[in-house]
């Protein structure tokens, strides 16, 4: 199984909502990622979990979550966004490479979740 | 910083015909991808290549990497109308971990 799954794929919330966004994978990968992607513009970096930590967080507002419950699950909890964290929610997996990150390998991305906050 | 900038920003060409696209990044690297995204899609991995390799193939894809230049190109042979899509790449940093950079991207119209 080489497929990574999101759910929900589109979702539409008010800035007082709360809900949470799911990723997950069954290739035995140890990494995980969250990117945010606005229309025509490159995926953007957000959190990633390595072995089940958090490893990177790029410095991102704290209305947005990342939770690892285990190493095939991926959430991200949002609460109290404003209309601009609209946006294509995509998760990814990977092997973590060697000690360290010196290594890198390819990631395989889910399809989106398509967020749209009124 | 934008770790890869990417040209030219559209390409159309015809069916058949070559298409390449270049990417730029800053700092030093472990690895540079290429991925694919069609429209509003996740992303599809098309080739690594490692900062130490100079030259890549994978079936109608050809990968050049300029690591004292800093820059990379894509090349698709023969296109075909399915290769319509943005095309990425992609760096990590050279220590640190793996924060993956995407650059901004080019995208193709392969006319049929």
């Amino acid at each position: 199984d080489t497929e990574v799954t999101q759910t929900p794929k589109h979702l539409v919330m008010g800035m007082t909502n709360k809900k949470s966004l799911k990723c997950e994978q069954h290739m035995g990968h140890r990494a995980m990622y969250w990117y945010k992607q606005k229309a025509k513009k490159p995926p953007e970096l957000m959190f990633v979990y390595s072995y089940e930590k958090l490893s990177i967080n790029e410095s991102v507002p704290s209305r947005f979550s990342p939770e690892c419950p285990n190493s095939s699950l991926l959430n991200l909890h949002l609460h109290a966004l404003q209309p601009e964290d609209s946006a294509l929610y995509l998760c990814a997996s990977s092997h973590p490479g060697l000690a360290g990150g010196s290594s890198y390998n390819e990631q395989f991305f889910g399809p989106g979740t398509r967020l749209t906050v009124l | 910083s934008q770790q890869g900038e990417e040209d030219p920003q559209a390409l159309s060409i015809q069916e058949g015909e070559n298409a390449t696209m270049n990417c730029s990044y800053k700092t030093s690297i472990n690895n540079l991808q290429w991925y694919r995204q069609n429209s509003g899609r996740g992303l599809v991995h098309l080739i690594l290549i490692r900062s130490n390799e100079r030259e890549k193939h994978s079936g109608r894809l050809r990968v050049t990497l300029d690591t004292s230049k800093k820059s990379s190109s894509l090349l698709i042979t023969a296109s075909r109308a399915a290769d319509t899509a943005s095309y990425f790449c992609a760096t990590d940093r050279g220590t640190g971990g793996f924060k993956t950079i995407f650059g901004a991207g080019t995208r193709l119209f392969v006319k049929a």
